[in-house]
């Protein structure tokens, strides 16, 4: 079991560009969270998708959108770049159940590492 | 809002004991979590309480939680150099799961 892969793993963009990131689940997993991780601080949740929709939103801008695949794949696309989304951008998938704790650990990918410039 | 807050920064020598604190504000969390970040890679999960309990423990790893004070720690048993990194304590308060709130993280250096 490959875990969780996010691709790229690290990407420059210029300001006002838009971008798409990706992630793939651990096996068995149908819930996708993104994740954005500024240099030396702890990492923001930006949404959560289940069953191909947003199902949790952080207190991130309409800039930043996503996507489930049938697959439970996911994609983070953000549009109109500004500097201050240069980060490290995880992904996380999990398959929750009522119970929480353990049974639904989340497992976090290696991240994708954007540079704006 | 939620908040979680943390120490920046721990050094301490090999061998000896490591304590993270952490506070957090929301008392409806129904799970807190210890995640370790080593550079470069993505979070891994160390362990986790739920909020009914007061003390977990897991081989070298204590966890330790004050519910009045919302305090919780993190005791690292015979430190190791292969500990250093950065831990970030998390909240998550829904059944949906994983919708964490993680603090800034606190920076472990283990000196030889």
């Amino acid at each position: 079991d490959a875990g969780v892969t996010q691709s790229p793993t690290h990407l420059i963009k210029t300001r006002g560009q838009q971008v798409t990131l990706r992630c793939s689940p651990k096996s068995g997993h149908d819930t996708v969270s993104w994740y954005q991780q500024a240099l030396g601080q702890g990492p923001q949740f930006i949404f959560q998708y289940y069953e191909e929709e947003e199902r949790q939103r952080g207190n991130f801008p309409d800039r930043f959108s996503g996507h489930q695949f049938p697959n439970y794949s996911s994609e983070l696309n953000v549009n109109a770049l500004l500097l201050g989304d240069s980060a490290l951008y995880l992904c996380a998938s999990s398959s929750p159940t009522e119970s929480g704790g353990k049974d639904t650990e989340a497992f976090f990918g290696q991240g994708t590492r954007l540079t704006v410039v | 809002g939620e908040d979680v807050e943390q120490s920046l920064f721990l050094s301490v020598r090999e061998g000896d004991s490591s304590v993270i604190n952490c506070t957090y504000t929301d008392s409806s969390s129904t799970y807190l979590y210890w995640y370790k970040q080593e550079p470069g890679a993505g979070l891994q999960l160390l362990t986790y309480i739920f909020s009914n309990m007061d003390m977990k423990q897991d081989q070298r790893l204590t966890v330790l939680l004050n519910k009045k004070d919302k305090h919780l720690s993190l005791r690292i048993a015979d430190t190791q150099t292969g500990d250093s990194a950065i831990y970030f304590c998390a909240e998550s308060w829904n059944n949906y799961g994983q919708n964490f709130v993680f603090g800034p993280g606190t920076r472990l250096s283990v000196l030889p």
